[in-house]
């Protein structure tokens, strides 16, 4: 049964400030990462994917892939208080499986002004 | 900007009832999805579509819960006899390929079963 573990939170940082996201997963096998930002009651919109080992940046977030820790992280530049949001960690492949995403439960963050 | 549409986006229904959720997923997608979210839960993997039958189902896809493409635009969630424990908002995703993960979610149908 494929994991996937994250910080609920919630997490609070000030306006400027750099928010640190973690995930961690229990299946070696897994192939593809994710991040999803859910605001309340909306829907996950993907922010960020990693596919390799190493640090993807893409404007203010950047996402880090540790596959020998099992770790995913993303951090996020110069917060904004429109980045208040729910996070998502999900995690694809692995298991013979390339159809289904596993979800993190998510961490709530705040960005306070 | 191509979006996944869904319909209703809130459906009130007694115990034992049928329920069909509809989504139209991106036109120029080939791989279509259901997920759902109980409030304050994770969103969880239902089932996967592909050229007209279920490539993946969860152990929550049982039985009650069937999904057919009738036409070229449509997706559809059929859940035979809905139970207290269906409450949730169920998400229709669709994506271009299935291994990368780049889902496109619907804004959801919320599901409320008394």
């Amino acid at each position: 049964q494929k994991e996937v573990e994250q910080n609920s939170g919630p997490l609070s940082v000030p306006e400027g400030a750099i928010a640190s996201l973690n995930c961690t997963y229990s299946d070696r096998g897994s192939q593809s990462f994710f991040w999803y930002r859910q605001y309340s009651g909306k829907s996950p919109e993907l922010i960020m994917s990693i596919y390799s080992n190493g640090d993807k940046e893409d404007g203010r977030f950047t996402a880090q892939l540790n596959k020998a820790s099992q770790y995913v992280s993303l951090l996020i530049r110069d917060s904004q208080p429109s980045d208040s949001a729910t996070y998502l960690c999900a995690v694809n492949g692995g298991g013979g499986s390339n159809y289904k995403l596993t979800f993190g439960k998510g961490t709530l963050l705040t960005v306070n002004p | 900007e191509p979006e996944v549409t869904q319909t209703p986006s809130h459906q009130v229904t007694q115990m034992g009832q049928e329920v069909i959720l509809r989504c139209v997923p991106i036109s120029n997608h080939l791989y279509f999805y259901w997920y759902r979210q109980i409030l304050g839960q994770k969103v969880e993997f239902l089932v996967s579509f592909y050229n007209n039958e279920i490539s993946e189902k969860s152990e929550i896809f049982d039985d009650q819960f069937s999904v057919e493409r009738p036409d070229g635009s449509n997706f559809t969630l059929k859940i035979r006899s809905t139970k207290l424990e269906d409450s949730a908002m169920y998400f229709c995703a669709s994506s271009v390929i299935p291994s990368n993960g780049e889902l496109f979610f619907g804004e959801g149908s919320r599901l409320t079963v008394l």
